[in-house]
């Protein structure tokens, strides 16, 4: 298996709702991310675990609460967003001693809020 | 600052060679990438250099690396409809961070 697969592919979601975006991988990676790319933008990042500890946050807002329940697992809980969180939400993972492999990405989840 | 320029859009004809520029500023980065991105898609890795080296050469991919002007171009030889698309360079100095780049749309005319 040589795939991040993120779920769900869209997302409509209402400024007082609450969901969960999830990220799942069994390559072995234990690094993984969250990206949040704007459109005709480069992916922004927004949070690293690295062997399921959180190591990097970028100031992201605290509506945005990620977590790693175990290895092969992310996932991103959503509360009170705003409109200007719509966007492409993408989770990747690597392998972090093999550096030159890169980031795997998954296919991203299209979220807006209305 | 860490930014990393890339040129905004590309239009080649079917066949043609294309060149993909990008220039970074951290002097540091120890691998630069290329990522591909389709539409309503993720990123794809391409290829990547390690910063000791000049060039690369995979397949129809060629990376090449200019350290002292901080310069890395990726060259698609014989371009193909299918590899329309958004290219984006990205560097990395050892930490789990990425420098993306602004991002390059290439458009292939048939």
């Amino acid at each position: 298996d040589t795939e991040v697969t993120q779920t769900p592919k869209h997302l409509v979601m209402g400024m007082t709702n609450k969901k969960s975006l999830k990220c799942e991988q069994h390559m072995g990676h234990r690094a993984m991310y969250w990206y949040k790319q704007k459109a005709k933008k480069p992916p922004e990042l927004m949070f690293v675990y690295s062997y399921e500890k959180l190591s990097i946050n970028e100031s992201v807002p605290s509506r945005f609460s990620p977590e790693c329940p175990n290895s092969s697992l992310l996932n991103l809980h959503l509360h009170a967003l705003q409109p200007e969180d719509s966007a492409l939400y993408l989770c990747a993972s690597s392998q972090r001693d093999r550096e030159g492999d890169g980031y795997t990405f998954g296919s991203g989840t299209r979220l807006t809020v209305v | 600052g860490e930014d990393v320029e890339q040129s905004l859009f590309l239009s080649v004809r079917e066949g043609d060679s294309s060149v993909i520029n990008c220039t970074y500023t951290d002097s540091s980065s120890t691998y630069l990438y290329w990522y591909k991105q389709e539409p309503g898609a993720g990123l794809q890795l391409l290829t990547y250099i390690f910063s000791n080296m000049d060039m690369k050469q995979d397949q129809r991919l060629t990376v090449l690396l200019n350290k002292k002007d901080k310069h890395l171009s990726l060259r698609i030889a014989d371009t193909q409809t299918g590899d329309s698309a958004i290219y984006f360079c990205a560097e990395s100095s050892g930490t789990y961070k990425y420098i993306f780049g602004t991002g390059t749309r290439l458009k292939v005319l048939a």
